[in-house]
């Protein structure tokens, strides 16, 4: 089955300063991946996504590339800011299952 | 975005009695809700996958006897936590979608404690 493995665990970064998190997945089939946010004590909420058929794609200061070759996809945050403190989660959906991986735990410091 | 509505929110129970979590979605038909248990902090761990009107999937390594899962509508899936234990208390949440391979919206979670 679908396995995701995401690195790091856990990132600190500057205000301001860029974050990338790194995703892998295992199945060459699946063709659908999110990428959610969890902020404490909330439910996980869409950021952005990606499939197979694109390479990149961009929403303000997050994108997410995908190297369906490597099975490996990322996510990129610029300009961070304290609220983008949270708990961010990538998945890999082929057909009926959403596989999430470990998360990161992303602080931003003032 | 589209609302998914979990309940109950928290649950205390004693070892042995069965609980039962519902997974709405309020404005939109799910035909395949998902269970995960997270840890805290950290990692969803998928249990089980559910499309309206057949059995769930389960991953490896849970027990479909412990956790009955129901999807009888389009809106509406249920966990059922049979005889549980202490090492059952978790955290667990529902996700649903419209579509494969689409946006999935998560319920807000239940905190299982058994005593």
């Amino acid at each position: 089955g679908e396995n995701v493995e995401q690195h790091p665990s856990t990132l600190s970064v500057q205000e301001g300063d860029s974050a990338v998190i790194k995703c892998t997945y295992s199945d060459s089939a699946s063709n659908y991946f999110p990428w959610y946010k969890q902020e404490l004590g909330k439910r996980p909420q869409l950021i952005i996504d990606i499939r197979s058929n694109v390479g990149e794609k961009k929403d303000q200061r997050i994108a997410v590339t995908l190297n369906k070759t490597a099975k490996h996809f990322s996510l990129h945050i610029t300009e961070t800011q304290p609220e983008d403190s949270a708990v961010y989660f990538c998945a890999a959906s082929k057909g009926g299952k959403l596989i999430f991986g470990q998360g990161t735990e992303l602080s931003v410091k003032p | 975005g589209a609302v998914v509505s979990q309940h109950p929110s928290r649950v205390i129970c004693k070892s042995g009695t069965s609980v039962k979590i519902e997974c709405r979605s309020l404005d939109f038909q799910a035909t395949t809700m998902f269970w995960y248990r997270q840890f805290p902090k950290k990692s969803l761990m998928l249990m089980a996958t559910s499309n309206e009107g057949s059995k769930a999937t389960y991953e490896q390594g849970v027990e479909k006897d412990k956790f009955l899962i129901n999807h009888a509508s389009l809106t509406l899936s249920t966990l059922t936590v049979t005889s549980a234990h202490p090492e059952d208390s978790s955290f667990y949440i529902c996700s649903a979608r419209q579509e494969v391979d689409t946006e999935a919206f998560f319920g807000q979670g239940t905190r299982l404690t058994v005593v």
